[in-house]
């Protein structure tokens, strides 16, 4: 079975310091791991996402997460907060066994707040 | 550039009511899904369809139905509401199912509250 657990419900940071968004997966075959952003009252916009190619995996509004198999992670970081980077944010985890449907099931998400 | 299209937005019903929501996809989608939206809980799936004429259960089914009218068109029925189903539903789709480093696309999302 697969799993995602982002370990964080909650985190602040003052803007222009490093965000750190942590993430571990547990998956029985290898996996496609993917980080949504939902603003306030917002759908859901792909970050970034990781398919077994290199396993730094640079997005979009200078997001990056970097995919660590050994440590089951994949944690979003980003150099230096923006204001604009506040929302909800989410790890989400795909196993590929080759099925008909290969759902995808999401963390618990991340609430950051980006304090000026 | 419509992408996957939600009606309604918002919806109050009263405990008892039926209601049906919506989705639409214009990217040719093989693959849609149906997830609920509760705070603290992520995004929990309730009803996914691989193809055009299969439909499957996903974590969280129970009071809802699902129709797959088309390869366009998937959408979410309670026919009996009630408060527990007050949260904000998200439709999705992907390509085909079997392709996993395709992302799901979503909508907008239907803000559903049941008094």
């Amino acid at each position: 079975a697969q799993s995602v657990t982002q370990l964080d419900s909650h985190v602040s940071v003052s803007e222009g310091t490093p965000v750190l968004l942590r993430c571990n997966y547990s998956s029985s075959y290898s996996p496609s791991l993917f980080w949504y952003v939902q603003h306030p009252n917002k759908g859901l916009q792909l970050l970034l996402k990781y398919t077994s190619a290199a396993t730094l995996v640079k997005g979009i509004n200078g997001f990056e997460a970097e995919f660590k198999k050994s440590e089951t992670s994949f944690h979003l970081t980003k150099p230096s907060a923006h204001m604009s980077d506040a929302a909800e944010y989410f790890c989400v985890v795909r196993q590929n066994y080759g099925g008909a449907t290969n759902k995808l099931i999401f963390g618990t998400g991340t609430l950051l707040a980006v304090q000026p | 550039n419509a992408g996957v299209t939600q009606t309604p937005k918002f919806q109050v019903l009263k405990t008892g009511q039926s209601m049906t929501l919506q989705c639409a996809q214009d990217m040719n989608h093989n693959s849609m899904y149906w997830y609920r939206q509760d705070p603290g809980m992520g995004l929990r799936l309730i009803y996914y369809s691989a193809s055009e004429g299969t439909t499957d259960k996903g974590e969280v089914p129970n009071g809802y139905n699902v129709s797959r009218l088309n390869k366009r068109e998937f959408s979410l029925r309670l026919e009996s509401a009630a408060p527990s189903q007050t949260s904000v539903y998200f439709c999705a789709s992907t390509p085909r199912g079997g392709q996993v480093n395709t992302e799901a696309f979503f909508g907008q999302g239907t803000r559903l509250t049941v008094v």
